[in-house]
Parts: C-alpha cells; structure tokens; sequence
C-alpha cells in the first residue's frame, strides 16, 4: 500500500517566524511532489511542485525534496495569520496510472 | 485560461433521495478527470477518475457512479444517498504526461460541493 504520511498538528508558529512541515512517502519509485494548502471549507489550492532533489523556492516558500530518505518538505518564511491553513501533500508515480496519492494534511496555526 | 466549474456548492438531501452533481472545465480539450470526497476531518479520497468521453475507472465500491457524456463534463450520480455520503466533493483536471515534467500533473480543483445526507 503507497503511503503519504504528514504529521497531523496542529502545528503552532508566531506570526513571522519559520514554518516547517514534513511529509513521508513509501514509494520509492515516485517522481512528482505537491503542496497544496486548503483553507476551512474551500477546495485545496496548490502551492508547489517539486520534482528535483534540493530545494526550489516560491517567495516566502520554499520546497525541499530528498528522495534517497523518501521525504519532501515546505517551508514557509515570514509566516503570516494568513497562512493558517491545512497543507497537504501528495506524491505521484507515473506508474501509478494517473492518482495522485495524497496525506491526509497538517493544521497550520501562525499566531499573531 | 483554464477555469473549473462545479455545482451546486451546497445541498441538503435525505436518505434515499438521488443525487447528481456537475463538473466542467474550460479553457482546455481532453482534461483529465477526478471527483475525490472529504469527509469531516479525513483525507483525500479519490472516487473516480475519467481519462476520456465513456472512460470511468472506479476507485471505491459504492452507490456512487459516474459519467463522462462530453470531453469537459464530468456528473457524480447516486441512485439513493446513505447518510455515509455526507461530505465535501471536489471535482478536479490535470493534462497527464507520463514522461513527468515542470507542470505535469498539476490537478486543479473546482470549488466543491458540500453535501449533507439527513
């Protein structure tokens, strides 16, 4: 069974610092990664897409990919109130057919 | 640009009743297609998805079905709701590329539709 672990939270930060949130997979054989951010009630809307080893930066995000430890990371810098919302991570393997398999998310608070 | 449409966004049926809700996408030809369910608190879960017109792959056995009748038109149907199908449905589209690449596989998700079952 392909897997997508994310650490539920909610994970609580001050307004300004650095959040961090973490995302494991099983599959080893996956070559895509997402990060969509889902605020109460809406539908998900995606961040960013890493598909490379390292890191790649959006702003005040940055996404961290390492695939030989199987984990993919985001970053967000300068948190703001705004950014409180659950953000998801999903993994896709083009040998997978065409499913995304997704965490289940982690709960972001930035506390002003 | 692309743009997805789902409707209703909000609907309140009894057990029993039949349902059916409504995805398009436009700005684009041969998308493909996903209807996923959240349920209160849980994940992700992929319903179906559709690669082309009269193409439905099933993930979950259910009194859930679809159907594909024009390249930008996906329907979710239920002949009689359970309380179980109570949830937010999402409708989404992606071009597929298996070689992978900047962009590919990006699903875009229409606003979904809160369905409550009494």
């Amino acid at each position: 069974q392909k897997e997508v672990e994310q650490n539920s939270g909610p994970l609580s930060v001050p307004e300004g610092a650095i959040a961090s949130l973490n995302c494991t997979y099983s599959d080893r054989g996956s070559q895509s990664f997402f990060w969509y951010r889902q605020y109460s009630g809406k539908s998900p809307e995606l961040i960013m897409f890493i598909y490379s080893n390292g890191d790649k930066e959006d702003g005040r995000f940055t996404a961290q990919l390492n695939k030989a430890s199987q984990y993919v990371s985001l970053l967000i810098r300068d948190s703001q109130p705004s950014d409180s919302a659950t953000y998801l991570c999903a993994v896709h393997n083009a040998g997978n057919n065409r499913k995304l398999i997704w965490g289940l998310g982690t709960s972001l608070a930035v506390n002003p | 640009s692309q743009t997805i449409h789902q409707w209703p966004a909000t609907l309140v049926q009894p057990v029993g009743s039949p349902l059916s809700l409504e995805c398009t996408v436009e700005g684009t030809s041969n998308p493909n297609l996903y209807w996923y369910r959240q349920a209160a608190g849980r994940g992700l879960q992929l319903l179906f998805y559709s690669v082309g017109i009269g193409q439905i792959s099933s993930e979950v056995p259910q009194n859930l079905s679809a159907s594909r009748p024009q390249d930008r038109q996906f329907i979710l149907s239920s002949k009689k709701l359970l309380l179980s199908d109570s949830g937010f449905y999402l409708c989404a589209w992606t071009h597929f590329r298996l070689a992978g690449g900047p962009g590919a596989n990006v699903l875009t998700f229409g606003a979904g539709s809160r369905l409550t079952v009494l």
